[in-house]
């Protein structure tokens, strides 16, 4: 079954530590996506990868890092720097770079602050 | 960037016809226009997708006028398991570079009631 596997689904943060959330993707989609939500919004735009070893910021890219090591997965890290990272966090990818195609998500990871 | 207005929330009864207009005045030539659904505490998922006229699928009718600053989605005979948030976005594929514009709005929040 194909899909977006984002783990782990609950996470907690502690003052000044970074935390990792994983996405791994089995669609063989080039584009990947991560978005954060907070309650009662929309989604906004971390960063996005288009091809492995690319990746480019979003909208609020400040206090979070992405590698794109291999097709399958984009690790994000939120990182001390990021003063309020309580959110629910969304891994999306699309199939090819070059059109519209629709993003598929994962089921989200919710991020709190200890 | 083409910014989009809905409706916050929407409500309708079982067995209805639901309509939700997504307004986007400014909408650019080469922008798709997407509608998503989401439940709590889960990713989105892709409903349907159109650039121009009326598209239709197993779920979903996307309506669009000839002058694209508006787009409605169509939802026939809503059952109890429709109760969501559903989005509207509008955008260019990714690589026009475009990708900052991937923000969903707020949302309009559906409930179906008995």
């Amino acid at each position: 079954d194909g899909g977006i596997t984002q783990s782990p689904k609950y996470l907690f943060r502690k003052e000044g530590q970074n935390v990792t959330l994983s996405c791994e993707q089995n669609l063989n989609h080039d584009a990947m996506y991560w978005y954060r939500q907070d309650p009662g919004q929309g989604l906004r735009l971390i960063y996005y990868s288009q091809i492995v070893n690319d990746f480019q910021k979003g909208d609020i890219a400040e206090g979070y890092s992405v590698s794109r090591e291999k097709k399958e997965s984009f690790p994000l890290t939120v990182t001390s720097a990021q003063k309020n990272p309580t959110a629910f966090y969304l891994c999306a990818s699309s199939a090819r770079v070059n059109s519209n195609q629709p993003q598929h998500f994962g089921d989200g990871t919710r991020l709190s602050i200890l | 960037l083409a910014k989009t207005t809905q409706p916050i929330s929407m409500d309708s009864y079982e067995g209805q016809e639901v309509n939700i207009t997504c307004s986007h005045n400014n909408i650019a030539t080469n922008d798709y226009i997407t509608w998503y659904q989401q439940f709590p505490s889960q990713g989105p998922r892709f409903i349907i997708q159109g650039y121009k006229t009326k598209v239709t699928n197993e779920v979903a009718s996307l309506f669009i006028p000839a002058d694209r600053k508006s787009s409605t989605l169509s939802l026939p005979r809503v059952s109890l398991s429709d109760t969501a948030v559903y989005y509207c976005l509008v955008a260019p594929p990714i690589s026009s570079g475009s990708a900052r514009q991937l923000t969903f709005g707020s949302g309009t929040q559906l409930t179906v009631l008995p």
